[in-house]
């Protein structure tokens, strides 16, 4: 089964900290992305990358950066946290034929309160 | 934007079949329909995803009306364990998902 990890299921942080969410993937997907889940607003994409050192904006990366240098992993950085970035994070992976679209895989969800 | 309208949620009697419903009038062509859902606290889950014909797999039936403006996603034999929120969301492949909210299915016992 293909499986993807995220580094921590809660996460509590600070305003000003910088935050490192990491992601894992075990099925060699060349595709993967973040999202962003709140209530009543669905997931939104902050970025992606379709390989390694590549990413692309999706909706809403404005606040975040990421890192891709390893296929398998892709980070989300969050430079300076700030109480509206409080949320889900979710990571998910895909095959290169999919792209935005198809079957995605998901990770469990990092849960990140900034206070 | 999400371009389908889904009930904000539903029951469903364990054992009996769930029936979501969702519209998507303003389908084009080569967009296709996926659904996923998702269990609490977990990330979401792909179930299926079709074109134009019924599409069936051993989680679930999707159901696309001949004008593609509808479609329906049928969980046979609901168990307690599909609680989730399920999501139908249109889109050509290589373009961007948006998931929308999605139906709120609770499965009684």
């Amino acid at each position: 089964d293909v499986k993807v990890t995220q580094s921590s299921r809660y996460l509590v942080k600070r305003t000003g900290e910088k935050v490192f969410l990491e992601c894992v993937q075990d099925m060699d997907h060349e595709n993967m992305f973040w999202y962003r889940q709140d209530p009543g607003l669905g997931l939104r994409l902050i970025y992606f990358s379709y390989d390694v050192k590549m990413k692309e904006k999706g909706d809403i990366p404005e606040g975040y950066s990421v890192s891709r240098e390893k296929k398998e992993r892709f980070s989300l950085i969050l430079e300076s946290a700030s109480t509206n970035q409080t949320s889900m994070y979710l990571c998910a992976s895909s095959r290169a034929e999919v792209l935005l679209s198809g079957e995605q895989y998901f990770g469990p969800g990092t849960r990140l309160t900034v206070t | 934007d999400a371009k389908t309208t889904q009930p904000t949620s539903m029951d469903c009697a364990e054992g009996r079949a769930a029936n979501l419903p969702c519209n998507h009038s303003t389908i084009s062509g080569n967009e296709y329909v996926y659904w996923y859902r998702q269990i609490h606290s977990q990330g979401p889950q792909y179930i299926i995803h079709g074109l134009k014909n019924n599409e069936t797999n051993e989680m679930a039936s999707l159901i696309i009306t001949e004008d593609r403006k509808s479609s329906t996603l049928i969980l046979p034999h609901a168990t307690l364990r599909d609680t989730a929120v399920y999501y139908c969301i249109v889109a050509i492949t290589g373009n961007q998902f948006y998931f929308g909210t999605g139906t709120s299915l609770t499965v009684i016992p």
